[in-house]
C-alpha cells in the first residue's frame, strides 16, 4: 500500500517557466514532509521540508505548499532552469510516532527543456 | 565533513547467494536507514537503526537484515538473494530523535548506493 503517492512519472516544462509537482498521501500520521532531488547515480540530496503546522515553507526558487484537509503537497519551482532536471521525490514522517522513519514516494522525472 | 559512504559501489551475485553492504554514515549521526530503489517503486524502505537498535522496520522478508556498530556504521545483509532482489540499495543517515529539539534532526543524507545485479 503506498503510502506516499505521486501520480505523475514525469513531467516537461520550459526554462524559466513554473515546475508543479504533486504528491497525496493516506496517512494522517505524517506531520513533516520533505522533497528530496535525485541526479543519475548520486543519493537523493534535501531539498526543502515543511512541518504540518505550516501551510507554506519557501527557500530560494522552491516552495512547498501543504494542504492538510486534502493530504496533499506541491513543489513548485520559479524559474525552472535546465539543472532542475532531476527526479523529485516526496517523503513524510509522523514526528510524534516514528521520527526517523521516511517514507518515499514513486518520484516524478522533471525535464527542463532549454 | 564526509557525506555517507556505502561499499561496494557495484556487485553482481547469483541466485541463492548472499550479501552484505556497509555504511558509514556522516560524523555525529546515530541514525541509519537503509532503503531499496527499484525503476517504477521509489525508494522503499527497509529499516532504521539508531544506537545499535532496529527501531523502525519496512515490509520485506526477513531475507532482509542489518546491524548497527557502536560507532553508528551500518550493515545490511540479503540472504538467499532472488532475482527480484536486484536493485540499487541506498543509505542514509541522519541526527536521529535522539536529538530532538533540533530543526531537521530527522532530515536524511544519503550516500551513493550499492547497485547490485543478481543473475
Amino acid at each position: 500500500d503506498q503510502q506516499v503517492k505521486q501520480n505523475s512519472p514525469s513531467l516537461s516544462v520550459q526554462e524559466g517557466r513554473i515546475s508543479i509537482l504533486n504528491c497525496d498521501y493516506t496517512n494522517s500520521m505524517f506531520d513533516y514532509f520533505l522533497w528530496y532531488k535525485k541526479y543519475p547515480a548520486e543519493g537523493p540530496t534535501f531539498l526543502i521540508s515543511i512541518s504540518s503546522i505550516k501551510d507554506k515553507n519557501e527557500d530560494g526558487r522552491f516552495t512547498v505548499f501543504l494542504n492538510k484537509s486534502a493530504k496533499h503537497l506541491s513543489l513548485h519551482i520559479v524559474p525552472s532552469q535546465p539543472g532542475d532536471s532531476a527526479v523529485y521525490f516526496c517523503a513524510a514522517s509522523s514526528i510524534r510516532t516514528s521520527y526517523d522513519k521516511v517514507i518515499f514516494g514513486p518520484g516524478t522525472s522533471l525535464s527542463v527543456i532549454p | 565533513k564526509a557525506g555517507v559512504t556505502q561499499t561496494p559501489r557495484y556487485l553482481i551475485k547469483t541466485r541463492g547467494q548472499q550479501v552484505t553492504l556497509s555504511c558509514s554514515p556522516i560524523s555525529g549521526h546515530r541514525s541509519v536507514s537503509w532503503y531499496q530503489q527499484t525503476p517504477g517503486q521509489g525508494l522503499q524502505f527497509l529499516f532504521e537503526y539508531f544506537s545499535e537498535t532496529q527501531r523502525n522496520k519496512g515490509n520485506f522478508p526477513g531475507r532482509f537484515s542489518g546491524r548497527q556498530f557502536s560507532n553508528s556504521r551500518s550493515e545490511m545483509n540479503v540472504s538467499t538473494l532472488e532475482l527480484g532482489d536486484s536493485a540499487l540499495y541506498l543509505c542514509a543517515s541522519s541526527l536521529g530523535r535522539g536529538a530532538s529539539g533540533t530543526s531537521g534532526a530527522n532530515v536524511l543524507t544519503f550516500g551513493a548506493g550499492s547497485r547490485l545485479t543478481v543473475l
